[in-house]
């Protein structure tokens, strides 16, 4: 079985410019997570898209967004890129959660991209 | 604000020893903990979960325990070998909690070195 994927590896942009990340989720999993992972730190919640929909989001700037397509797969957006939003960003994917105390599903990580503004 | 945090951000053994990584949580509505192992350029691997209704569970090589009592959690590693040698992340999360739902949220990290 196929895991999550994350194109592209790397990316480079310069300060005030606009990056696109993507993720394909594992086969059968609804739910694709955003997360930031800035040099030396822990992973940062960013976003969760459910059947197309946003779900949650972490304290980030509204710079920050994405969608989720028919298909399941995810995009990121930075619009005006600023110099400390260098770092890895990492989708993961699960089932969808179920809103209770027994509700949780494991989340299963892709590689990353990993963001480089100048 | 709510927060999971490591106690030892580096812990070195010797191979065939058994590691301890340790985790503490100070959302005690916290109810599924996770950890992963993050190796350096990949994405966090899963390794094991544990629910609240638990106070341990075993995989392969490893045991998770989990102290509500205290809002502590550990990761046992039965005989470290070299290639585990990584990064090993805890995180939690309450999916009846609200503005929780979904999201993990992890610790900062503890280094473990496994030397041969």
């Amino acid at each position: 079985e196929a895991g999550v994927t994350q194109s592209p590896t790397h990316l480079i942009k310069t300060r005030g410019q606009q990056a696109t990340l993507r993720c394909s989720p594992i086969s059968g999993h609804t739910s694709v997570y955003w997360y930031q992972q800035a040099l030396g730190l822990g992973l940062q919640f960013l976003l969760w898209y459910d059947e197309g929909e946003e779900r949650n989001r972490g304290n980030f700037p509204p710079r920050f967004s994405g969608r989720q397509f028919p298909n399941y797969s995810s995009e990121l957006n930075v619009n005006a890129l600023e110099l400390e939003d260098s770092a890895l960003y990492l989708c993961a994917s699960s089932r969808r959660p179920g809103q209770t105390r027994a509700g949780s599903y494991e989340q299963y990580f892709g590689p990353g991209t990993r963001l480089t503004v100048t | 604000g709510e927060s999971v945090g490591l106690h030892l951000p580096t812990l070195s053994v010797q191979e065939g020893d058994n590691s301890i990584i340790n985790c503490a949580y100070s959302n005690s509505a916290s109810d599924y903990f996770i950890w992963y192992k993050q190796e350096s350029g990949k994405g966090p691997q899963f390794i094991i979960d544990i629910r609240s209704n638990m106070d341990k569970r075993q995989g392969q090589r490893v045991t998770v325990l989990l102290n509500k009592t205290v809002k502590h959690l550990s990761l046992q590693i039965a005989a470290t070998q070299p290639g585990d040698s990584a990064v090993y992340f805890c995180a939690e999360n309450n999916n009846a909690g609200g503005t929780s739902y979904g999201k993990l949220t992890f610790g900062q990290g503890t280094i473990l070195t496994v030397h041969p």
